[in-house]
């Protein structure tokens, strides 16, 4: 069965330091999704993506935050000058069409000391 | 105040018993997603529901939409349904982006 894959599965950074999450979604699904779990909190949806574009980001998603789709199979998420805060695990998420079943990878923990 | 509010937050069930997680919402939907989220984290896609009930195996899901409410059942529990359930919603006044919006999930434990 299709699944999402995300790598790597734990980065550990310094703080300031920039790093790139990377997903795989589904071969044949349009619509991308980052969410973020801080330890013990609920998930939290970050950006979503359509046709090359963001179609809608949170508050949490400022101007650290950026994704790309720099070829035809991957999704990245780059957080540009980590902070402690940002210290959670992110989930990158797939669907065929919008408002439909998401299909979400295994997650990345990121650790920023 | 969350959107998406969970009861109850933790549960833990004797195998075999029948459980029910529940969740209401304050705002307008197009659609309510259930998921499971193992001990290692991942997270499964349950039921997407916009009306009505779904069964899938020992799952049953079921919203009333009037009512801004939705249950998730388990019948005949087994402790590999220990997890955490997390309802989350699809507002109807989403900016296209068709972002889920969390509950923050009620954590079940099925002893034997």
């Amino acid at each position: 069965e299709p699944e999402v894959t995300q790598t790597p599965s734990h980065q550990v950074t310094q703080m300031g330091q920039e790093v790139i999450l990377r997903c795989v979604p589904i071969s044949n699904h349009l619509y991308f999704y980052w969410y973020r779990q801080i330890l013990g909190q609920k998930v939290e949806f970050l950006v979503s993506f359509y046709n090359n574009e963001i179609s809608e980001k949170s508050e949490i998603f400022d101007d650290q935050f950026s994704v790309e789709r720099p070829d035809g199979s991957n999704f990245t998420l780059k957080i540009r000058s980590t902070k402690l805060e940002d210290s959670a695990m992110y989930f990158c998420a797939s669907s065929w069409s919008a408002g439909n079943e998401q299909y979400f990878g295994p997650g990345t923990r990121l650790t920023v000391t | 105040k969350n959107e998406v509010e969970q009861s109850p937050q933790n549960l833990t069930a004797q195998e075999g018993e029948f459980i029910t997680i529940n969740c209401s919402y304050s705002v307008g939907i197009s659609a309510l997603h259930w998921l499971q989220q193992h001990p290692g984290g991942g997270i499964v896609s349950l039921f997407m529901l916009s009306s009505g009930k779904k069964k899938h195996g020992r799952l049953i899901a079921t919203i009333n939409i009037q009512e801004k409410h939705s249950s998730l059942h388990i019948t005949a529990s087994h402790p590999r349904d220990s997890a955490v359930y997390i309802c989350a919603v699809i507002p109807s006044n989403s900016n296209s982006g068709y972002a889920l919006n969390f509950g923050k999930g009620t954590s079940l434990l099925v002893t034997p």
